[in-house]
């Protein structure tokens, strides 16, 4: 079984819709990252989280780690078809800033007009 | 400008033939690692290092290799022995050590064996 289970899998949703992204770690989470992925193409960072009850936000996507630091979510308000791509959630397997992370499978993100 | 680069950005090869996935990168990093992407299956790491002439072995090292010989090189090989080589390789690299930073990825190469 992944270390990383992400949900879901495949998304479609209408332009200006809100859409929520989970990401369910198996193991304690030193560190979680969230990065996005067009097809064929390397990751962009999008945003870290840390500490269990964190919040970060980046234009209209806000991510969340919560208290028991085992799943983070990724909220994107009002969508648009520029957030279409593949969302990847990223762990550190140890608290050691080393970026030698385990990935999860992915969210494939359709935005329709 | 800052970066890190791959390349090829496709390449093929036949089997058993050795090929080399070119990565460098101008960021001043001391990490750089390789990550392997199969549908389904998201990013799994083959090889990592964190200083010149030192690299670790990841997940799914077998059938390929690493060397490190400049901070700013970090070539892989992917060997005949690699029994299923087709896929999308992605290299990366940070600054090591440093808590809340980020890895940098390349563009990535698609190997096809044919």
């Amino acid at each position: 079984s992944q270390e990383l289970e992400q949900s879901p899998q495949s998304l479609i949703v209408q332009e200006g819709k809100n859409l929520t992204i989970n990401c369910t770690s198996s193991k304690t989470l030193y560190g979680l990252y969230w990065y996005k992925q067009k097809y064929g193409e390397g990751l962009i960072f999008l945003m870290m989280l840390q500490k269990g009850g964190e919040e970060k936000s980046h234009e209209k996507i806000t991510a969340k780690l919560d208290e028991k630091k085992q799943q983070s979510s990724l909220h994107i308000t009002a969508s648009q078809p520029s957030h279409a791509g593949i969302y990847l959630c990223g762990a550190d397997r140890a608290n050691t800033g080393f970026q030698k992370l385990v990935f999860g499978t992915g969210t494939r993100l359709l935005v329709s007009p | 400008d800052g970066g890190i680069t791959q390349s090829p950005k496709y390449l093929f090869r036949k089997e058993g033939q050795n090929v080399t996935l070119s990565c460098e990168q101008n960021l001043n990093h001391d990490a750089m690692y390789w990550y392997r992407q199969d549908p389904g299956q998201g990013l799994r790491l083959i090889y990592y290092s964190q200083i010149v002439n030192d690299f670790q072995k990841g997940d799914i090292a077998e059938g390929y290799s690493v060397s490190r010989e400049k901070k700013e090189s970090f070539p892989l090989t992917v060997t005949s022995a690699q029994k299923n080589p087709t896929a999308f390789y992605l290299c990366a690299s940070s600054r090591d050590r440093v808590m809340d930073t980020e890895a940098f990825f390349g563009q990535g190469t698609r190997l096809t064996v044919v």
